[in-house]
């Protein structure tokens, strides 16, 4: 069975820094798919980046970029330039290639400090 | 991206009766429902997987009977939680998938269960 894991529970950053939050997946399928889901306070799901497991280039989407490390299933997030919107709870995911099936990590509360 | 609507956004019952939540997939045809239950602080835990027109797939764990599951057409879901006890009192959370369309499924508001 697939497994993803969260090791920090909690994390923080000052506006406008950089951090990083780590996520490891145990997978014995060689096509699959990572995502970062952020749930803020309202506790909607919002998509926040994916990466497919054949693309070697990690994938950005502005502020936020992965470090994708297939060989040793690792899949952190990096946030720049971190603003207090970004505040949330942070949930690292993984879907197999064959099915619609999202497993999720236990997640990583962020704070943005000032 | 597209939308999902999840109604209602919060509901009480007394112990004892049932309670239904729906998912609704706004702007497009969701071949696929999924529905989660996350508890304070936890993760979202799947509880079942639906296709249109299909019977429900349930986690192990998960009893069929307590939480009934269709998906009569491709844009909803209902989610119907039967003789609710406290112990039933969560959040509940409903993503869409249509696998051709989109490379992601989309969540529904949630819905927060609390059975008195």
């Amino acid at each position: 069975a697939q497994t993803v894991t969260q090791s920090q529970p909690e994390m923080s950053v000052q506006e406008a820094e950089t951090v990083t939050l780590s996520c490891t997946y145990d997978t014995s399928e060689s096509d699959y798919y990572l995502f970062w889901y952020k749930q803020p306070p309202s506790r909607q799901m919002i998509l926040v980046i994916r990466q497919e497991a054949y693309k070697q280039q990690n994938a950005t989407e502005n502020r936020f970029s992965v470090n994708f490390q297939k060989a040793a299933k690792s899949f952190s997030l990096k946030i720049s330039d971190s603003q207090l919107g970004d505040a949330a709870m942070y949930f690292c995911a993984y879907e197999p290639g064959t099915a619609s099936k999202l497993t999720f990590g236990t997640g990583t509360r962020l704070q943005v400090t000032l | 991206g597209a939308v999902v609507s999840q109604h209602p956004s919060r509901v009480i019952c007394k112990s004892g009766t049932s309670v239904k939540i729906e998912c609704r997939s706004l702007d497009f045809q969701a071949t696929t429902m999924f529905w989660y239950r996350q508890f304070p602080k936890q993760s979202l835990m799947l509880m079942a997987t639906s296709n249109e027109g299909s019977k429900a797939t349930y986690e192990q764990g998960v009893e069929k009977d307590k939480f009934l599951i269709n998906h009569a057409s491709l844009t909803l879901s209902t989610l119907t939680v039967t003789s609710a006890h406290p112990e039933d009192s969560s959040f509940y959370i409903c993503s869409a998938r249509d696998r051709g369309a989109f490379t992601e499924a989309f969540f529904g508001q949630g819905t927060r269960l609390t059975v008195v």
